[in-house]
């Protein structure tokens, strides 16, 4: 169990192209969660899958937001014609019911940061 | 609506108690959550509360729920300068679809002086 990891840890684009980001859950972890973080502020959800379903997503993940999960192993996060208010970081986890009743422990990846210019 | 909200920052020193706090809105909120989160390393779960409860422990960690004022703290004893972080504090938000999504507090900057 190596963790949940992202990749890349840093991206710096222009405005107007377009970004990619990857998510390897913890493997046999069915469900993954997509939150994006500003500074100086928690965590705000994004989008979740269930294995390969993409079950909820936030009214924060705008029309040039995508996300996939082929297969229910990893995913990725694009962002299309970035803007400057894209500039975040952007954090996975994933999770299995792990917590006595209803609780999933969600484990957090390192995140990638995006810098839009 | 669903709304966390906590002091941005404690200041405390090495050796003293430190007690964080939070307020939440959703009242159907099954369990609440303590994260920690380092400079350059991902959340890291410290502890959680199920709703039913008003106390749990966990060696140098005390949470309380007051569930009737929506209220929780995070209360850690003998802190070490290697507690310095900030701390958000997350409720699991069910509802109809179960997707156990969090929703986080803006993040209190605990700094812990020697």
């Amino acid at each position: 169990d190596t963790g949940v990891s992202q990749d890349p840890r840093h991206k710096i684009t222009k405005r107007g192209q377009n970004v990619t980001f990857r998510c390897d859950p913890i493997s046999e972890h069915n469900r993954l969660y997509w939150y994006r973080q500003t500074l100086g502020q928690g965590p705000e959800f994004l989008t979740y899958f269930q294995n390969e379903a993409q079950l909820e997503k936030s009214r924060l993940l705008s029309d040039r937001f995508s996300a996939e999960r082929p297969k229910g192993s990893f995913s990725t996060l694009e962002i299309q014609r970035t803007e400057q208010g894209d500039s975040a970081m952007y954090l996975c986890a994933s999770s299995s019911r792990r917590l006595a009743g209803e609780a999933y422990e969600q484990f957090f990846g390192p995140g990638t940061r995006l810098t839009v210019l | 609506g669903e709304d966390v909200e906590q002091s941005l920052f404690l200041s405390v020193r090495e050796g003293d108690s430190s007690v964080i706090n939070c307020t939440y809105t959703d009242s159907s909120s099954t369990y609440l959550y303590w994260y920690k989160q380092e400079p350059g390393a991902g959340l890291q779960l410290l502890t959680y509360i199920f709703s039913n409860m008003d106390m749990k422990q966990d060696q140098r960690l005390t949470v309380l729920l007051n569930k009737k004022d929506k209220h929780l703290s995070l209360r850690i004893a003998d802190t070490q300068t290697g507690d310095s972080a900030i701390y958000f504090c997350a409720e699991s938000v069910h509802g109809s679809s179960n997707t156990g999504k969090l929703i986080f507090g803006q993040g209190t900057t605990l700094q812990v002086k020697p």
